[in-house]
């Protein structure tokens, strides 16, 4: 059965440094999101994106992420210069309508420690 | 207050009971997800619904639009159904998400 892959499964980092998070959605799927959850918090919504451009994001999406679909198989996020409180797991997940229309399929997470 | 609440935080069961799992949620919505996340934390889609009844093995999902609730049904509960069940919520009009809290569910044999 066809799965969402992420890249790397953990990560560990330096405050201020940049970090890109990967992920492979499932191949004829055309909506991508990431969310994110804080150890012991519960999941939060970061962005969607659909046909190349951002959909919706949160009021946690500020100008420190951003997101990419390089190459039509990869999707990623990238943190410009982490802080602490950006340690979290990031989960991405990926359907092929949107959330109004089907259910998603998340990926397993990449966990980000920021030190 | 969130936007969307679960209820019971906690739960614990014998094996074989039927377990019942709220969420209420104060937002215009086009959808309502269930979700499982096992203890390593991976996170399973279970349904989604914007009305009425959906049934899958073992579980049960219903949505009250005019009273804004959602209910997760087990039916004869099994240690492997032990995991954090999570409500989340399609804002009307958008592809965003608003989860709940969870649910830590915990059965035992």
């Amino acid at each position: 059965e066809p799965e969402v892959t992420q890249t790397p499964s953990h990560q560990v980092t330096q405050m201020g440094q940049e970090v890109i998070l990967r992920c492979v959605p499932i191949s004829n799927h055309l909506y991508f999101y990431w969310y994110r959850q804080i150890l012991g918090q519960k999941v939060e919504f970061l962005v969607s994106f659909y046909n190349n451009e951002i959909s919706e994001k949160s009021e946690i999406f500020d100008d420190q992420f951003s997101v990419e679909r390089p190459d039509g198989s990869n999707f990623t996020l990238k943190i410009r210069s982490t802080k602490l409180e950006d340690s979290a797991m990031y989960f991405c997940a990926s359907s092929r309508q949107g959330a109004r229309g089907e259910t998603q399929y998340f990926g397993p997470g990449t966990r980000l420690l920021v030190l | 207050k969130n936007e969307v609440e679960q209820s019971p935080q906690n739960l614990t069961a014998q094996e074989g009971e039927f377990i019942t799992i709220n969420c209420s949620y104060s937002v215009g919505i086009s959808a309502l997800h269930w979700l499982q996340q096992h203890p390593g934390g991976g996170i399973v889609s279970l349904f989604m619904l914007s009305s009425g009844k959906k049934k899958h093995g073992r579980l049960i999902a219903t949505i009250n639009i005019q009273e804004k609730h959602s209910s997760l049904h087990i039916t004869a509960s099994h240690p492997r159904d032990s995991a954090v069940y999570i409500c989340a919520a399609a804002l009307y009009n958008t592809d965003k998400l608003i989860f709940g809290t969870g649910t830590r569910l915990q059965v035992f044999p």
